[in-house]
């Protein structure tokens, strides 16, 4: 059984920085790309970024692109999330999500998800 | 959202609804598969549609998702209680160079 287990999830001030982890078991992790969605508080989910196997080919939502960057440890299956320059606005659940395949683009496990809160 | 859809649907039990998702060329209309997700309150989403039609293994029959041109939806017969929910649509955007999804649809089971 697949298991998304995220955590780094903290209360940070605007222009901070946090660093978020996702501990993968249950699979061959570097058989699948993997994702980060959020979801702010009382709202949508949002796609913010994508890594594929190999670790390389990052990519991030407009939203994220420049303060944001996405890196994965085979080694250690593990996926990770550097956060920069946070503010209000990326206050919300951060969810790790498996691709269902290489580069497939959509998600068929996901994460319980750590809370991020950005605030003075 | 780039993917546009309802905010509310509501219905009685044991009746049909459904769940527009309207896109643009750059998404479904140009050929990306859609994909369909519940989430119950204070729980993480799950996959209920794939590919446009299909169903995971364990998503009851009673959900089945159909697309054409830019649009897709998402039809639930037999609405039971435990349907209450979030839906959510999503797809790939090729001018964006990523995923999108719609800004989701709250289930009300009268």
């Amino acid at each position: 059984e697949v298991h998304l287990v995220e955590s780094g999830g903290v209360e940070v001030q605007p222009g901070g920085s946090l660093r978020l982890s996702c501990a993968a078991s249950g699979f061959n992790f570097d058989d699948y790309a993997m994702h980060w969605v959020r979801q702010g508080p009382g709202k949508g989910l949002e796609w913010i970024s994508f890594i594929n196997w190999r670790g390389s080919e990052p990519l991030y939502s407009d939203s994220v692109e420049g303060r944001f960057t996405i890196a994965r440890d085979n080694a250690e299956n593990s996926l990770y999330l550097q956060m920069n320059s946070l503010r209000p606005e990326d206050t919300g659940l951060y969810f790790c999500v498996k691709d269902a395949g290489l580069r497939d683009w959509y998600f068929d496990s996901w994460g319980r998800g750590t809370l991020v809160t950005v605030s003075s | 959202s780039v993917l546009t859809q309802p905010p509310s649907v509501s219905g009685a039990p044991g009746q049909r609804v459904t769940i527009s998702c309207t896109g643009r060329d750059s998404n479904i209309g140009a050929g990306y598969d859609v994909h369909w997700y519940q989430q119950l309150p204070g729980r993480a989403p799950k996959l209920l549609i794939y590919a446009n039609t299909n169903r995971p293994s364990g998503v009851p029959d009673r959900f089945s998702g159909s697309n054409s041109g830019t649009s897709a939806s998402l039809a639930i017969t037999g609405l039971q209680g435990e349907d209450e929910a979030d839906y959510y649509c999503l797809s790939y955007d090729t001018s964006l160079s990523g995923v999108v999804f719609g800004g989701g649809t709250k289930l009300t089971v009268l």
